[in-house]
């Protein structure tokens, strides 16, 4: 079993649509969860990221962390075509620097 | 600020030959981490440096890969004897290394290697 299990399934949605990512995670050591945004052929940019179990929100972004059932969310409201992209989860324990990532979800975002 | 580099961008070469990536951090990062990512999948640790220091390598890294950051500046990733297996998409990041929590890893745009 991985560490992080993301459903790579790609997501097409109609433009202003909510997009619903997930993950999950077996390693109860992990503290820090980050969303991660990666255009095609770049490298993966920073999202959000959030520590503790509950909702954080930055703009049309909303990230979800529930520590107790090790699954993590992100949801995209009023989605834009130019959120169209490749959405990684990622974790990483206290004092570890490495980051542990999902698969990855392909997200198109149609107009 | 210019992010972090990484050269050359795209690399063709035949199995067994050596190939070398290089990074440039973003100025005074003193923390800078190697990853690779294949197709399908997302990226997977290999290496991490504390300025010059190589601290922690992942078991991915065999023996044909060695990694260096002289003078705890730019970093090299080498691969020798390259096989088909090693095509991926080689990423680098770096953090300030101020932190002793969490801190943001900025990732570059990555070398992409194909191995005929």
């Amino acid at each position: 079993q991985k560490e992080v299990e993301q459903d790579p399934g790609p997501l097409s949605v109609p433009e202003g649509a909510i997009v619903s990512l997930n993950c999950t995670y077996s390693n109860s050591a992990f503290q820090y969860f980050m969303w991660y945004r990666q255009y095609s052929r770049k490298g993966p940019e920073l999202l959000m990221y959030t520590y503790s179990s509950g909702n954080k929100e930055d703009g049309r972004f909303t990230a979800q962390v529930d520590k107790s059932s090790k699954y993590i969310s992100l949801f995209i409201r009023d989605s834009q075509p130019s959120d169209s992209a490749t959405y990684l989860c990622a974790m990483s324990v206290y004092g570890n620097n490495r980051l542990a990532f999902g698969k990855g979800n392909q997200v198109v975002v149609i107009p | 600020d210019t992010g972090v580099s990484q050269d050359p961008r795209h690399k063709i070469t035949k199995r067994g030959q050596n190939v070398t990536f290089r990074c440039d951090p973003i100025s005074e990062h003193n923390r800078l981490y190697w990853y690779r990512q294949t197709l399908g999948q997302g990226p997977e640790f290999l290496t991490y440096f504390q300025n010059e220091a190589q601290l922690e390598k992942s078991r991915l890294l065999s023996d044909r890969f060695s990694a260096e950051r002289p003078k705890g500046s730019f970093s090299t990733l080498e691969i020798q004897r390259t096989e088909q297996g090693d095509s991926a998409m080689y990423l680098c990041a770096s953090s300030s290394g101020e932190g002793t929590t969490y801190e943001t890893q900025y990732f570059g745009p990555g070398t992409r290697l194909l191995v005929l």
